[in-house]
């Protein structure tokens, strides 16, 4: 595998359920974000990990809960979902370092098409 | 906050020709990146071009060229001889270097046709 993997590709779940996406990166990076993709809307940033550690919240509903074992992984755990949380999840990576200048490129998944009914 | 705007929900090119997407951006900082990325129907977003602003000569790979203008906080993109795989959503996006700015923030994106 190389690249940023995110499993699965797609998933219908009900307000009721609890379930994961799940995210793997294969490049050596330390930094690693989640998006939310609605359609006709600038893709939001979610949550940013950096070695780690949650940098960034960006006001989202307790009903996202994110989880970064360690810099190779990153888990989005739904439950209680609505139906407006329906989008395209994307996960991202980088290389991130804020002490030295760099364009750090983010590295983009497949994302995961997630509906609530 | 920075915000980056895409006024074209929409472009289309016939094969082979030119177009030209636009992308404005405000900021207060001096120092910061601006990027270019594509989003075809596979979903998977991939990095187009970027270009640091310091750098004052605007990049290019291949057939993607940028025109960068820093005073009016302008960045387009300019496809050349253009292909049917170059059919996809385009995002501008700009990232700071201080604080918060750091992380990208995205334009709501056009969709390019290509027609052939």
């Amino acid at each position: 595998e190389t690249g940023v993997t995110q499993t699965p590709r797609h998933l219908v779940m009900g307000m009721t359920n609890k379930k994961s996406l799940k995210c793997e990166q294969h490049l050596g990076h330390n930094a690693m974000y989640w998006y939310k993709q609605s359609a006709k809307k600038p893709l939001e940033l979610m949550f940013v990990y950096n070695f780690k550690e949650q940098t960034e919240n960006n006001s989202v509903p307790s009903r996202f809960s994110p989880e970064c074992p360690n810099s190779s992984h990153l888990f989005l755990h739904l439950h209680t979902l609505q139906p407006e949380d329906s989008a395209l999840y994307l996960c991202a990576s980088s290389q991130d370092n804020p002490r030295t200048s760099g364009a750090n490129e983010q590295f983009f998944g497949p994302g995961t098409r997630l509906t609530v009914l | 906050a920075q915000t980056v705007t895409q006024s074209q929900p929409e472009m289309s090119v016939q094969e082979a020709e030119t177009v030209t997407l636009s992308c404005t951006y405000d900021t207060s900082e001096s120092d910061y990146y601006l990027f270019w990325y594509k989003q075809p129907p596979s979903r998977q977003m991939i990095l187009v071009i970027r270009q640091e602003a310091y750098k004052q000569q605007n990049a290019t790979e291949n057939r993607f060229s940028v025109n960068f203008q820093k005073a009016a906080k302008s960045f387009s993109l300019k496809i050349s001889d253009s292909q049917l795989g170059d059919a996809a959503m385009y995002f501008c996006a700009y990232r700071g270097s201080l604080g918060s700015a750091r992380q990208l923030t995205f334009g709501s994106g056009t969709q390019l046709t290509v027609l052939p």
